[in-house]
């Protein structure tokens, strides 16, 4: 079965730090993998999707960058933290064949910028 | 483009009363819908999900959703709602083009009374 993994947990960071967010899947190969920000009492914006290694789209400017760098790891980083960077950060990963695209989700880091 | 509006940001029922929570989407293209639970401070678990198989669809924990294309709904329903059941509930929708990233609505908090 697939399992997806994201740490750290929880993450208070003061602002102008840098930041490395990691996400693993494991149990299945070349899936789609999505960084999503969730704030708090708002929904979900996709922030980064990757179709395989290397190839990283941008949903919205921001400071925030990403990369896949292996199969099924996928990284969210920022070089300076804006206080607006705080939210719940979700990995996520689907089948990159076939239907219905349900999406699979990690437990999610907490990120406090101070 | 997709899009999805979930009516009602609360919604509070009693231990036992049916639970109806609202989603209406726009989907220029034939629609993949689905349902996504979030307990506090944890990642999305898929409920259910619509692909064009059957328009009423049965879910994990007693909860189901009926796809009406005339009413460009999909309604998360449960006939007794649980004190487990209060969360925060998620709809979204992809379509079979592009990047197949889900487009979340701003979700809806079910709280259950006892």
């Amino acid at each position: 079965s697939q399992t997806i993994h994201q740490w750290p947990a929880t993450l208070v960071q003061p602002v102008g730090s840098p930041l490395s967010l990691e996400c693993t899947v494991e149990g299945t190969s070349n899936p789609n993998l999505y960084w999503y920000r969730q704030a708090a009492g708002r929904g979900l914006q996709l922030l980064f999707y990757s179709v395989g290694i290397g190839q990283i789209s941008s949903e919205v400017p921001q400071n925030l960058s990403a990369s896949r760098p292996q199969d099924r790891q996928f990284i969210l980083s920022s070089k300076k933290l804006l206080l607006s960077d705080s939210g719940f950060y979700l990995c996520a990963w689907r089948s990159a064949s076939g239907g219905p695209y349900e999406q699979y989700f990690g437990p999610g880091t907490r990120l406090t910028v101070t | 483009a997709q899009s999805v509006t979930q009516l009602g940001s609360h919604v509070s029922v009693s231990e036992g009363a049916l639970v109806l929570l609202r989603c209406n989407y726009s989907s220029s293209v034939p629609p993949y819908l689905f349902w996504y639970v979030q307990y506090p401070n944890q990642g999305l678990q898929l409920l259910l999900k619509y692909t064009s198989a059957a328009t009423l669809v049965k879910g994990i924990n007693g909860f189901e959703a009926e796809f009406k294309k005339s009413e460009t709904s999909f309604h998360l329903t449960k006939p007794s709602a649980h004190m487990s059941d209060a969360a925060e509930y998620f709809c979204a929708v992809t379509a079979d083009t592009g990047r197949r990233a889900l487009t979340f609505g701003s979700g809806t908090r079910l709280q259950v009374q006892p």
